[in-house]
C-alpha cells in the first residue's frame, strides 16, 4: 500500500516563526501535492511538484513555498507564519501527472497547524 | 469554469437506512471523478472513482456511485449505513490529461444509532 506520511500531526507555533510541514511518499510516485482544509472551503491546492526540484503554484501559494529536492520528499514552507494560516495542512501523492492515467491522490493524515 | 457542488453540507441518517450523498460538477469534457472519505483527524481515503465505461461504480465499504452525464452528477449511495460510516465525504473531478483536482465543500455525515 502507498503510504504518505506527515512527519507532524500538530503544530502550534508563533506569529512571525518559519514553519516546516515535511512530507513523505513510499512509492515512488512521481507527483505531490499539498493541500489546505478549511471547513466550508473543502480542499484548495497550494503547490504542486511534478518532479524533483520542479514545482508549480497551485490556487493559493501566496505565504507559502516548497522544496522537493528527493523524489520521495517534498516540504511546505511558511516564511512567517500568520494566524490566518491557522489551518490543517494535507499532502497527497499521485503516480503520474495526468489523471487518467493514475486516477486517485493519496492523502497523508495531515497537519494541523496553529499560529498564534 | 470547473467547479464541483456538494449541496448538502451535513446529512443525518439512522444506522442502517439508505444513504444517498448528492455531488454535481462542471466541467468541459469527460470528467474523471472521485468520491473520498475523511474520517475526524485523518487524511482522505478513496472510495471509488469513475474514469469510463460502466457508469454505476463499486467502491470499497459497500459503497456505489452513478454516473450520470445528463445531470452532471456523480451521486454517492450505500443501501445500508453502518455507524463507522460517520464521516466527511468529499466529490472530486480531475481534469484529463492535468494534475489538477477540484474537490467540493465536503457533506458531513451523522449516523444514529
Amino acid at each position: 500500500d502507498v503510504k504518505v506520511t506527515q512527519s507532524s500531526r500538530y503544530l502550534v507555533k508563533r506569529t512571525g516563526e518559519k514553519v516546516f510541514l515535511e512530507c513523505v511518499q513510499d512509492m515512488d510516485h512521481e507527483n505531490m501535492f499539498w493541500y489546505r482544509q478549511d471547513p466550508g472551503l473543502g480542499l484548495r491546492l497550494i503547490y504542486f511538484s511534478y518532479d524533483v526540484k520542479m514545482k508549480e503554484k497551485g490556487d493559493i501559494p501566496e505565504g507559502y513555498s516548497v522544496s522537493r529536492e528527493k523524489k520521495e520528499r517534498f516540504s511546505l514552507i511558511l516564511e512567517s507564519a500568520s494566524t490566518n494560516q491557522t489551518s490543517m495542512y494535507l499532502c497527497a501523492s499521485s503516480l503520474d501527472r495526468r489523471v487518467g492515467l493514475t486516477g486517485e491522490l493519496f492523502f497523508g493524515e495531515g497537519s494541523r497547524l496553529t499560529v498564534l | 469554469a470547473q467547479s464541483v457542488t456538494q449541496p448538502d453540507i451535513h446529512i443525518t441518517v439512522s444506522e442502517g437506512a439508505s444513504l444517498e450523498l448528492r455531488c454535481n460538477y462542471s466541467y468541459g469534457a469527460t470528467p474523471y471523478l472521485f468520491w473520498y472519505v475523511q474520517s475526524p483527524g485523518q487524511g482522505l481515503q478513496l472510495l471509488l472513482k469513475y474514469f469510463s465505461g460502466d457508469t454505476l461504480v463499486q467502491g470499497i465499504k459497500g459503497f456505489e456511485a452513478e454516473f450520470k452525464r445528463s445531470q452532471s452528477s456523480f451521486n454517492l449511495r450505500k443501501p445500508s449505513v453502518h455507524w463507522s460510516d460517520a464521516a466527511e465525504y468529499f466529490c472530486a473531478v480531475g481534469a484529463s490529461g492535468t494534475y489538477k483536482y477540484i474537490f467540493g465543500t465536503g457533506t458531513r455525515l451523522k449516523v444514529l444509532a
